[in-house]
Formats: C-alpha cells, sequence, structure tokens
C-alpha cells in the first residue's frame, strides 16, 4: 500500500466550528506534514511530525492544532478559523525526517464562511 | 538560503509538441531535486526525482537531468498529451533533514 488518504474530501465549517482533518498511511513511514495550499500556489509547510512527536510548527497560528496518535495517523483540529483560512490542506509522509521523498495525500478542501 | 526558481506559465501547448519547463536551484551542498505534477482537484503526485549530479530522472514519457554546473533540473518531454494538462511543481530537499522548497508552480494546458 503505498497510498496516504485525507478525509473528508471537502469541508465547509462555519467561524465558530469545531472540526478535525484525517490522514492516514499504511507504508510504515515515521515523518508526517501538514501543508497548506491556496489556489495556484506551491504547499506551504505547517508541521512536520518525526516518530510521533512534533518537530516542526512554522509559526502557524493556534486556531490549527495537531495531533498524531500513533505512526499511521495524523490529525489537524481546527477551531474558530478565518475565511482566510480556506485553501486545500495537504497531507504527506516520508520513510523518516532524513529521507527526502515525500508521499502525499488527495487533500481536503476547507471553505470557512 | 535555498531556493527554487521556475519557469512562469501558464503553457499552452497543442498535442504531441516537445514540453520544457525550466527549473533553476540555489542551495548548499548536494540537494535531491524533484518534479511533483498536481491533476486538478487532487494531491500532489511525484513525477521523477534525482539524488546525484548527472542523475536523470525519467517516468511517463518525462525526463529531467540534474546539472551541477548550471544548477538546474529542467522537465522535458517529446510528445505531450491532453492528460498532461495539470499544474508542475519543481522542488529541492536539502541532504539534511526533509524541508521541501517548491517552485511556484507552472501551470501547463494542452490542447487536441
Amino acid at each position: 500500500d503505498t497510498e496516504v488518504t485525507q478525509t473528508p474530501k471537502h469541508l465547509v465549517m462555519g467561524m465558530t466550528n469545531k472540526k478535525s482533518l484525517k490522514c492516514e498511511q499504511h507504508m510504515g513511514h515515521r515523518a508526517m506534514y501538514w501543508y497548506k495550499q491556496k489556489a495556484k500556489k506551491p504547499p506551504e509547510l505547517m508541521f512536520v511530525y518525526s516518530y510521533e512527536k512534533l518537530s516542526i510548527n512554522e509559526s502557524v497560528p493556534s486556531r490549527f492544532s495537531p495531533e498524531c496518535p500513533n505512526s499511521s495517523l495524523l490529525n489537524l483540529h481546527l477551531h474558530a478559523l478565518q475565511p482566510e483560512d480556506s485553501a486545500l490542506y495537504l497531507c504527506a509522509s516520508s520513510r523518516d525526517y532524513s529521507y527526502n521523498e515525500q508521499f502525499f495525500g488527495p487533500g481536503t478542501r476547507l471553505t470557512v464562511l | 538560503g535555498d531556493s527554487v526558481t521556475q519557469m512562469e506559465g501558464p503553457v499552452t501547448l497543442s498535442e504531441e509538441a516537445f514540453l520544457t519547463i525550466n527549473c533553476t536551484y540555489t542551495a548548499t551542498g548536494y540537494p535531491s531535486l524533484f518534479w511533483y505534477v498536481q491533476y486538478p482537484g487532487e494531491g500532489l503526485q511525484l513525477l521523477l526525482k534525482a539524488t546525484k549530479a548527472d542523475d536523470k530522472g525519467s517516468n511517463k514519457g518525462f525526463e529531467a537531468t540534474y546539472r551541477k554546473e548550471t544548477t538546474s533540473f529542467h522537465l522535458e518531454k517529446g510528445s505531450v498529451q491532453v492528460s498532461d494538462s495539470a499544474v508542475y511543481f519543481c522542488a529541492l530537499s536539502p541532504n539534511t533533514g526533509n524541508q521541501f522548497y517548491f517552485g511556484t508552480g507552472t501551470s501547463l494546458t494542452v490542447i487536441p
């Protein structure tokens, strides 16, 4: 299985809602990543988990809260988002943090009203 | 710091035309270089990669050669198809850690 899966595919939420994005991989990878991608732009790194520990937080606002419950699963908890947070959220994984080929999921298209 | 400069788009080609998308990089040491493709409404897929100078990555008819002397990793395909319409990202990963530096992306549209 060489796939990274993400759910849901689409999400619409209000600014007062709490929601979560889920990412899963079964390749035995020990590094997982969250990216944010705005239209017609490259992905921007948000968080990196290495061996289930948060190793990089790219100064992301606290309304985004990542969680890595186990080596296969990565969540992104969302609370009190702003309309400018509307974007495609991509999850990726790699064998470990020193191995530089990343596998990306299909993304969750988030719209904040 | 490390960076990638990618050819501006959008690019529109007729089917069976030759494709070149330019990519140059700035990096210390010996980074790995990648081309990712993003089809409409989808995530990024690794298209090809090269990890050292003079390596040629190839996949699905696409090729790119890691040129250290010109710090380039241009993407080429001899005969494009309508199904190649997508956004192409050049990316660099330093040889330590796994930070990725993406280019701005080049949108390709192939018309029949």
